[in-house]
């Protein structure tokens, strides 16, 4: 069936560094992308969105991308922070429609 | 903006007992609110969409004579687990739609469910 999955359930970073978090994505029919952050023991707190007819949005130290064509989804953390440490997953919707499906998620940790 | 809270953030039942969880959205309406269920190191699995004023739409695999909702307002849905047993303990978590905004799903800190 229709799934969001990643490519990489754990990214270990330096301190300082840009980080890309990659998402690939299936269902043609998505219209409404969204990165969450989850912190452990922590319902997932927005980060930013995107719809289908963008390919880029950019936010404070985020940048998503958005590649239609290849159905992938990337988040991009510049100069990033040790509180930036927790899962990163990405989400999907269809256009009109209540389902958002969630990828596996993948764990960021920065290092000092 | 776009605050959603649960109650209770943890609870530890005995087996056999039911154990409601509420969810609100504080600052805006919410016709649509949507309950997930976590287990540790996994994503979010959705079991049932909570619908103001109707029934809730569950998922394929959920029972829903297991897992009751109850969504009697535009700022609240209540989860409950009846007659819960070791396997329903689990992170439980809502998320809500504002009806004033876009599709994005704001979510609760989440619910902390142990059965002993």
């Amino acid at each position: 069936g229709e799934s969001v999955g990643l490519h990489l359930p754990t990214l270990s970073v330096q301190e300082g560094d840009n980080s890309i978090i990659n998402c690939a994505y299936s269902n043609s029919a998505s219209d409404y992308f969204i990165w969450y952050k989850q912190e452990s023991g922590k319902g997932p707190q927005f980060i930013i969105d995107i719809r289908s007819n963008m390919d880029k949005r950019q936010g404070q130290r985020v940048t998503v991308l958005l590649n239609k064509t290849v159905k992938h989804l990337s988040l991009q953390i510049a100069a990033t922070q040790p509180g930036d440490s927790a899962v990163y997953f990405c989400a999907e919707t269809p256009y009109n429609n209540n389902d958002m499906r969630f990828g596996a998620g993948t764990r960021l940790t920065v290092k000092p | 903006g776009a605050v959603v809270s649960q109650h209770p953030s943890r609870v530890i039942c005995k087996s056999g007992t039911s154990v409601k969880i509420e969810c609100r959205s504080l600052d805006f309406q919410a016709t649509t609110m949507f309950w997930y269920r976590q287990f540790p190191k996994q994503s979010l699995m959705l079991m049932a969409t909570s619908n103001e004023g109707s029934k809730a739409t569950y998922e394929q695999g959920v029972e829903k004579d297991k897992f009751l909702i109850n969504h009697a307002s535009l700022t609240l849905s209540t989860l409950t687990v009846t007659s819960a047993h070791p396997e329903d303990s689990s992170f439980y978590i809502c998320s809500a739609r504002d009806d004033g905004g876009a599709e994005t799903q704001y979510f609760g800190p989440g619910t902390r469910l142990l059965v002993l």
